[in-house]
């Protein structure tokens, strides 16, 4: 059965502290994998897709990369603005699948 | 400015009581969806369309209704609303079928059934 599972459920970093996030998935027919970034009270915003491992997309203080198994969605010297919940899913044969999600707390 | 827009934002009603989220983008976007979202099941698909006329279920569209009568609206209707339909849902929409994850998301609209 097909599987995306996000890790850690939640996340409290000081400004400027580097983390990442992960998304593991077992899919068939992986035709790529999407981050969203999600503030309380609104809809998910799209930030990245990535198609084939090895790849990377970058956005300010975020970086996602892809590997054949996961994918890691990196935070580097975070801000206060960037808490928020963070999503990855997965598109397999047609079908969008995804993650329960990452809670993300950056504290001055 | 482009945007998903979905009423009413925070909706209570009992059970049995007809209701409909309305939907509504202004992108001109081919592709629409209807998603739940629970804690710690993440986002889940009702329904979707591809373009006018042309829907289909998503992974959980049981005790769920939707039209697509114009291109740029697509409500979501609840026949008969029972208690496990309390979520929270999202309407998205993106240009076309094929690029479906690149989606606009609405705000939400927090539906509780009791």
């Amino acid at each position: 059965e097909d599987q995306v599972t996000q890790s850690p459920e939640a996340l409290r970093l000081q400004e400027g502290e580097s983390s990442s996030l992960n998304c593991s998935y077992t899919v068939s027919g992986l035709r790529g994998l999407f981050w969203y970034r999600q503030d309380p009270g609104k809809g998910p915003e799209f930030l990245f897709t990535l198609y084939s491992a090895g790849e990377e997309k970058e956005k300010e203080r975020l970086k996602a990369t892809l590997t054949k198994k996961e994918s890691f969605l990196h935070i580097t010297a975070p801000k206060p603005e960037d808490s928020a919940t963070y999503l990855c899913a997965v598109d397999s044969w047609g079908k969008l699948q995804f993650g329960a999600g990452t809670q993300v707390v950056v504290t001055p | 400015e482009a945007q998903v827009t979905q009423n009413p934002r925070y909706l209570i009603t009992v059970t049995g009581k007809k209701l409909t989220v309305t939907c509504s983008q202004n992108m001109n976007h081919e592709y629409m969806s209807w998603y739940r979202q629970d804690p710690g099941l993440g986002l889940r698909q009702i329904y979707y369309s591809m373009n006018v006329e042309v829907t289909d279920k998503g992974d959980v569209p049981e005790g769920y209704k939707v039209s697509r009568k114009e291109k740029r609206n697509f409500p979501l209707i609840l026949e008969s609303p029972s208690p496990n339909q309390t979520s929270l849902y999202f309407c998205a929409s993106s240009l076309s079928s094929g690029r479906e994850a690149e989606a606009f998301f609405g705000q939400g609209t927090r539906l509780t059934v009791v």
